[in-house]
């Protein structure tokens, strides 16, 4: 029972372009999310993080929205650059209990 | 400051043989996770520690997957007896604990385990 949903399991984006990555999700009691990034070879890494009383948050050239009427958010990279190539997970959780984890995105921008 | 520590990186075993993964989380870190991420998928929660207490280990295969944090510090992780579905990164992570503003859990590199 996959609780998180990425859809996309790849994105090929330009350089200097905006990358938009999609998450879904199917509990409403999912009260907090993060975006973690994950390089080849090491463990993933915490990029950023929306409160459900939020619905967007931004953080330098990423922002997450969140739509909890569509129970969907996503992670805007604007610009992004090569260095972002990476594979990213969304995660949820309520009440800061258990994360669920996405399956991942595969990013990959082009120079 | 040290990050998450792990060993081994990568561990091949035959089915039916035993194996243990060790994990240092960050210090005065009170909560640790052990996850398995089957290729293709997503981190999927083992077990969850706050302290050397278990939070949470309602998805560990008690039958052949057990982990334990000595003195709330180190952790271990074993699997005994291995099957080929076991094959997967088992990633160790740590949090300063499970409550707002410190939820934020920094991962290890992970161990590669090979079950043929």
């Amino acid at each position: 029972d996959q609780q998180v949903k990425q859809n996309s399991p790849s994105l090929s984006v330009q350089e200097g372009r905006i990358s938009i990555l999609n998450c879904d999700y199917t509990n409403s009691m999912f009260d907090y999310f993060l975006w973690y990034k994950k390089y080849p070879a090491e463990g993933p890494t915490f990029l950023i993080s929306i409160s459900s009383i939020k619905d967007k948050n931004e953080d330098g050239r990423f922002t997450v929205f969140l739509n909890k009427s569509a129970k969907h958010l996503s992670l805007h990279i604007v610009p992004s650059q090569p260095g972002d190539s990476a594979v990213y997970f969304c995660a949820a959780s309520a009440n800061f209990n258990k994360f669920y984890f996405g399956s991942g995105t595969k990013l990959n921008v082009k120079p | 400051e040290a990050g998450v520590a792990q060993s081994p990186r990568y561990k091949i075993i035959e089915k039916r043989q035993s194996v243990a993964f060790w994990c240092n989380p960050i210090s005065g870190h009170a909560t640790l996770y052990w996850y398995q991420q089957i290729l293709g998928q997503g981190p999927k929660l083992l077990i969850q520690f706050q302290n050397n207490g278990v939070v949470d280990d309602s998805q560990l295969p008690k039958d052949r997957f057990s982990a334990e944090r000595l003195k709330g510090v180190d952790s271990t992780l074993k699997i005994q007896p291995a099957k080929l579905e076991d094959s997967a990164v088992y990633l160790c992570a740590s949090s300063l604990g499970p409550y707002r503003g410190n939820t934020e859990a920094f991962f290890g590199q992970g161990t590669r385990l090979t079950v043929v």
